[in-house]
Formats: structure tokens, sequence, C-alpha cells
């Protein structure tokens, strides 16, 4: 059963407008939530967190908002660029024996048109 | 600072086979991974490190192996390939401190006939 859920496996954005793409969990003892940005033939890069305690990260281009009481984060790109064309997971975690081996979504594939 | 690094890039396997995956790390990460990632499955986790001498079952350990002699490797068996192992495999490091913040290898294509 999955736990974190990314219901849109692909995106298409004009070149300067956002992109806004959505994650959904159902484990309320995550703790930690990320988006990885990855290119085909290469592995995932991290590209934002965000604790369960706020509900707001941002990172120049990139803010990730959570609603803990829907149990939904987002990742905002503004503005989009081409480069940004990549699959993004989002992915969670908990402390788990102490540690916080994240669960990823099945990533949503963002295409960004010049 | 090579980062994470994965060894072979690319292999293909007949049915029954056994071979290892390498994985190497130089920023004396506590936490090391190995994930697999499959068209419309995402990053699927097989076992996990916290320490040398210390490993763990994830997602889907079933058919892999694997140790931690030291801080820096972490090499995944498979006992006896099959088809359904077909995959891209990421090894990923993190720090204790972030340990949810990864740092992930190029990846292995693995094709098993």
């Amino acid at each position: 059963d999955q736990q974190v859920k990314q219901n849109s496996p692909s995106l298409s954005v004009q070149e300067g407008r956002i992109s806004i793409l959505n994650c959904d969990y159902t484990n309320s003892m995550f703790d930690y939530f990320l988006w990885y940005k990855k290119y085909p033939a290469e592995g995932p890069t991290f590209l934002i967190s965000i604790s369960s305690i706020k509900d707001k990260n941002e990172d120049g281009r990139f803010t990730v908002f959570l609603n803990k009481s829907a149990k939904h984060l987002s990742l905002h790109i503004v503005p989009s660029q081409p480069g940004d064309s990549a699959v993004y997971f989002c992915a969670a975690s908990t402390a788990s024996g102490g540690s916080y081996i994240p669960t990823f979504g099945r990533g949503t594939s963002l295409i960004v048109h010049p | 600072n090579a980062g994470v690094t994965q060894t072979p890039k690319f292999q293909v396997l007949k049915t029954g086979q056994s071979m290892t995956l390498q994985c190497a790390q130089d920023m004396n990460h506590e936490y090391m991974s190995w994930y697999r990632q499959d068209p419309g499955m995402g990053l699927r986790l097989i076992h996990y490190s916290v320490g040398a001498g210390i490993t763990d079952q994830g997602e889907v350990p079933n058919g892999y192996n694997v140790s931690r002699s030291t801080t820096e490797d972490f090499p995944l068996r498979l006992l006896s390939a099959a088809p359904s192992q077909t995959s891209v495999y990421f090894c990923a490091s993190s720090n204790r401190d972030r340990s949810h913040e990864q740092y992930f290898g190029p990846g292995t294509r693995l094709t098993v006939t």
C-alpha cells in the first residue's frame, strides 16, 4: 500500500509560468517531507525539504507547502524554466530505529516548454 | 570528492547468475541505502544500513543481500538473478544528522535475461 502518492504521472507547463506538483501521504507519523529531482540517466538529487512542524519552506524559485490536516504537500516552481524538465519525486520519512530513510512516491515528469 | 560511486553502470545477467553491485561513498556518511527504480513504480527501498556492521531490510528485500563492513562501502548481492530483478539500482548515502537528505549515485542498469 502506497504511503506516498503522486497521482499525476506528468505535467506540461509553459516557460515562465508556475509549475505545481502535488503529493499526498497516508502515514501521519512522517516527520520530514522532501522533493527530489531526477534527470535521465542520473541519480536523483535532493531539492528541498520541509519539517512537519512547518507549513512552508522556500528556496529561490522552489517553494514547498505542507497541509498536515489534508496530508498533502505541493512543490511550486516559479518561474518555470526548460532546465526544470525532469522527474520529481516526493518523499517522506519518519524515525525508524533512529533513522529517517525516506519513502518515495512514483514521480511526476515535468516538461517545461520554451 | 567523488560523492557516491556505483559500479558497473550497465550489466546483463542470465537467469540464475549471481553478482555484486558495488557502492562507495567518500563523505563519511553513516547511512547508506539501496533502491530500485522500475517504470511507474518510483524508488523502492531494498536494504539500508545505519552504520558499519548494521543492516536492515526495506520494502523489497527478497533476492538481495547486503553487508556493511566499512563506512565507505555498501555492496548489494544478487544471489540468483531473476528477470523480475531487471531494473535500475541506485545507492544513496546520508549524514546521520540529516539522514532524510540523501545523496544518490548515478545508478546501475541491470538486465536479467
